[in-house]
């Protein structure tokens, strides 16, 4: 069964510091994976998504993902944090193909000025 | 692109009434739709997956005869809370892939659902 774990429920980092949110997954074959935002009260935004290729991906505001076969990761990555990303995140595995995706449970991302 | 858009954002209704919540690809065809709840502070909790022009399919534990999905067209799917109550507050998420990427789900803005 597949599955995605992301141990950091909270996470509060100052704006202009770096930021790397964890997400471990199990999965038996050639992982789909994703990383979602979600502000307050909204859908989810796709980040980037990973499917083949080259193992660091870029993704929308300034993020980035590295896939880690050997650890069985995909970490999300920014730079330098800016207020606006304070929400919640949330790491995804799945097969592609229209296929439904597993979540983990999220990590709530605090930005203090 | 790819974009997905929830009607109506928001709805407050008594309990045992029925309330119907759509869900549109704007600028794509969604072969597949998925419907997700989510409890404040939780992950989200796939409710059932759709094609179109076909049943859809319910994770374990959803009520199918509660939770009607319809996916009547490419670009739209509709959930209605049949005989709501209380314990069917939640926010509601659609999600839809296809077009040019099958592999990536695309998600609405969500549909707030207060029963009194």
């Amino acid at each position: 069964a597949q599955s995605v774990t992301q141990p950091d429920i909270h996470i509060t980092v100052s704006e202009g510091a770096s930021l790397e949110l964890r997400c471990n997954y199990s999965y038996g074959a050639t992982p789909y994976l994703f990383w979602y935002v979600q502000s307050p009260g909204q859908g989810l935004q796709l980040l980037l998504k990973y499917f083949s290729g080259d193992t660091l991906v870029q993704g929308i505001k300034g993020f980035e993902a590295e896939f880690k076969r050997s650890q069985s990761s995909f970490n999300l990555r920014k730079p330098s944090v800016h207020w606006s990303d304070a929400a919640e995140y949330f790491c995804a595995v799945g097969p592609g193909g229209g296929n439904k995706l597993t979540f983990g449970t999220g990590t709530q991302l605090k930005v203090e000025l | 692109g790819a974009v997905v858009s929830q009607h109506p954002s928001r709805v407050i209704c008594k309990s045992g009434t029925s309330v119907k919540i759509e869900c549109r690809s704007l600028d794509f065809q969604a072969t597949t739709m998925f419907w997700y709840r989510q409890f404040p502070k939780q992950s989200l909790m796939l409710m059932a997956t759709s094609n179109e022009g076909s049943k859809a399919t319910y994770e374990q534990g959803v009520e199918k005869d509660k939770f009607l999905i319809n996916h009547a067209s490419l670009t739209l799917s509709t959930l209605t809370v049949t005989s709501a109550h209380p314990e069917d507050s939640s926010f509601y998420i659609c999600s839809a892939s296809g077009g040019g990427d099958t592999d990536t789900q695309y998600f609405g803005p969500g549909t707030r659902l207060t029963v009194l």
